[in-house]
């Protein structure tokens, strides 16, 4: 059974780069498309942006110039930095897999980690 | 960017109840079009993909329709465990964009 868990610090300073990483059990993380989702306290889920295995990768635009990912093959890991964060980068940070079923009709977020708060502050 | 609006935001209603949840796409998405149930301090799970597309284990009171820009999501008899937030999201194209929300609570 594949499961998926977020690390990192739960606080980052303002201006400063915000970092997770993701590791995933039970599984391989090749084949497969590897998400970030967040959610503002109290608030609605934004999609980040995905990487697949062989690096190739998609962010939402309004976070592209200041969001970096990665994935490492061998620690089943892949990673996510925010750089220059502010305020309104505080919230809970998901990471998830990405399934599709190749012709763009199945296009899902199927299994997803528990979440980790980070608070940017001064 | 595709906006999705769901709606109500925020619903009552009681165990047994049949209720249904709105999301409308501010562009055509075909049925590219998932449901998310979240609990408190809990992560999204899948519930419906490709608009009624009931995923494994998902009980059967669930279902989902709908195609274009107009989607529903019907609980037909509420359980003490389907309270929770549902969120739809499309999948049409990138950057991938969810509703808002929709509280279900206990009347």
């Amino acid at each position: 059974q594949e499961q998926l868990q977020e690390s990192g610090p739960g606080l980052v300073k303002t201006s400063e780069t915000l970092s997770l990483t993701c590791t995933l059990s039970g599984g391989s993380i090749r084949n497969h498309y590897w998400g970030w989702i967040r959610q503002p306290p109290g608030k609605g889920l934004e999609w980040i942006g995905y990487i697949y295995h062989s690096g190739y990768s998609r962010s939402n635009p309004p976070l592209k110039s200041r969001v970096a990912m990665s994935l490492d093959t061998s620690k089943s890991q892949f990673s996510l930095k925010v750089t220059s964060v502010t305020a309104a980068d505080t919230a809970v940070y998901y990471c998830a897999r990405r399934s599709t079923d190749g012709y763009g009709d199945y296009d899902v977020f199927d299994i997803w980690g528990q979440g980790t708060l980070v608070t940017v502050s001064s | 960017d595709i906006q999705m609006t769901q709606s109500p935001s925020s619903l009552s209603a009681s165990v047994g109840d049949r209720v249904t949840i709105t999301c409308r796409a501010s562009q055509s998405i075909n049925n590219y079009l998932n449901w998310y149930q979240q609990k408190p301090g809990k992560a999204p799970k899948l519930v419906i993909s490709v608009a009624s597309s009931l995923q494994s284990g998902v009980p059967s009171r669930f279902s989902g329709s709908g195609s274009g820009t107009h989607f529903t999501l019907t609980i037909s008899s509420l359980q003490p465990e389907d309270f929770a937030t549902y969120y739809c999201q499309q999948s049409h194209s990138t950057p991938y964009t969810f509703g808002q929300g929709t509280k279900l609570d206990v009347k």
